[in-house]
């Protein structure tokens, strides 16, 4: 199993620039989940999804988009890119939200935007 | 939504024993996580608490008092390999899909 995968790893758009982030996972999982890093900031949730064909908002959603067509892929789009959306982007799943719901993380895309 | 707090940055000596906090306020709470994350990685799950009490896996040990929005992760022996960041993670009561982290704790071991 490759667990959860990330596609690209590193990016660097202009401003204005669109890109879309894509996550696969091949553990079945339900859950699935978009994150970004910044410097001192830990991990906020952008979108996630409880399962195909449904997505909601997390805490900072806005100037992004999310599908979730199959349930292995989960992609984030960046519709016009701004300097403020350079960070990192992690992907995760879990199985089931009870229990104790260990996320799986991938390795992350690093996107810079000039 | 949540208030997650945890010292910006530790330092111990390696085979000593360090505890790394956190407290959270919150409107409903199910379940805290930590995660360790090394320089450049993706977070990897460390370990969960959802009743009062310790929690042992080997020689990390996490720690809940719901009563009083705390937890801490302990960490025994310290090798050079356990700098990282560590990451506290709290579920959210009313919608068990969502998970507010901290800004994490940086330790650094050293010799």
């Amino acid at each position: 199993n490759a667990g959860v995968t990330q596609t690209p790893k590193f990016r660097v758009l202009k401003t204005g620039q669109s890109m879309t982030l894509l996550c696969a996972q091949d553990m079945n999982h339900e859950y699935m989940y978009w994150y970004r890093q910044d410097p001192g900031m830990g991990l906020r949730l952008i979108h996630y999804s409880v399962g195909e064909g449904t997505t909601a908002k997390g805490e900072v959603p806005d100037g992004y988009n999310v599908s979730r067509l199959k349930k292995q892929n989960f992609l984030l789009g960046l519709e016009s890119a701004a300097p403020s959306q350079t960070s990192v982007y992690f992907c995760a799943s879990i199985q089931l939200a009870g229990g104790e719901g260990e996320q799986f993380f991938g390795p992350g895309t690093r996107l810079t935007v000039l | 939504g949540q208030n997650i707090d945890q010292p910006t940055e530790m330092t111990a000596t390696e085979g000593a024993i360090v505890q790394i906090n956190c407290t959270y306020q919150t409107s409903g709470f199910n379940g805290l996580f930590w995660y360790q994350q090394h320089a450049g990685e993706a977070p990897t799950f460390l370990s969960y608490n959802v009743l009062d009490g310790l929690e042992e896996k080997g020689r990390f040990s996490s720690f809940l008092s719901r009563s009083k929005g705390y937890s801490y992760l302990l960490l025994k022996e310290l090798q050079m390999k356990d700098s990282a960041s560590y990451l506290c993670a709290v579920r959210d009561l009313d919608n068990f899909n969502k998970f507010y982290f901290g800004s994490g704790t940086k330790l650094n071991v050293k010799p």
